[in-house]
């Protein structure tokens, strides 16, 4: 079964400039949610979304968005991009049973803003 | 929202036993769970715990007082390849947030 699929796995930016990031969840999994991974604060919880419906947000701007397809894939964008998003995004998926909770993480998106 | 605290850095060595606490502050608690992540690599899942008590799963172990708001994962008999990052993540209100993450460095 194939894996979580991020794309793509590296890109750079300029500051003012927006990004889409892309994910293909597991086969079957209906729940993909998005992280921010920096090394000084961790993975930070950006959204989660379930049969296209945002179902969670953290606490980001609203520079960031996202969106399900109906075949699960997710994208997210980030508009106006500022040095502080550089950062490596994860997306994972799972089922989307909300009472348990293994996430499966691709490789992520590490995006480096000039 | 959330609080997870655990160490920043532990260092042991090859065959020895490491124990990484994590304390957590949540509502709506729904489960914790342990993930690993190899430098440059995504997060693998370790384990969960929803009740309390200890989960064994071969080398590792996680443990849960969900009145205490603590966590442990313990890890022995040591490998080289078990240095890596280990984050706590705590699920609550359906939504799932890491701690900081222990950076665990194993040496011969």
């Amino acid at each position: 079964k194939a894996g979580v699929t991020q794309t793509p796995r590296y890109l750079i930016k300029t500051r003012g400039q927006q990004v889409t990031l892309s994910c293909s969840p597991i086969s079957g999994h209906r729940s993909v949610s998005w992280y921010q991974q920096t090394p000084g604060q961790g993975l930070q919880f950006l959204f989660e979304y379930f049969s296209e419906t945002q179902r969670n947000k953290g606490n980001f701007p609203g520079r960031f968005s996202g969106r399900q397809f109906s075949n699960s894939r997710s994208e997210m964008n980030v508009s106006t991009l500022e040095l502080g998003d550089s950062a490596l995004y994860l997306c994972a998926s799972s089922p989307g049973d909300r009472n348990t909770g293994e996430l499966f993480f691709g490789e992520g998106s590490r995006l480096t803003v000039l | 929202g959330q609080n997870i605290d655990q160490p920043t850095e532990m260092t042991a060595t090859e065959g020895a036993i490491v124990q990484i606490n994590c304390t957590y502050q949540t509502s709506g608690f729904n489960g914790l769970f342990w993930y690993q992540q190899h430098a440059g690599e995504a997060p693998t899942f370790l384990s969960y715990n929803v009740l309390d008590g200890l989960e064994e799963k071969g080398r590792f172990s996680s443990f849960l007082s969900r009145s205490k708001g603590y966590s442990y994962l313990l890890l022995k008999e040591l490998q080289m390849k078990d240095s890596a990052s280990y984050l706590c993540a705590v699920r609550g209100d359906y939504k799932l947030s890491f701690g900081a993450g222990t950076t665990v460095t194993v040496r011969a």
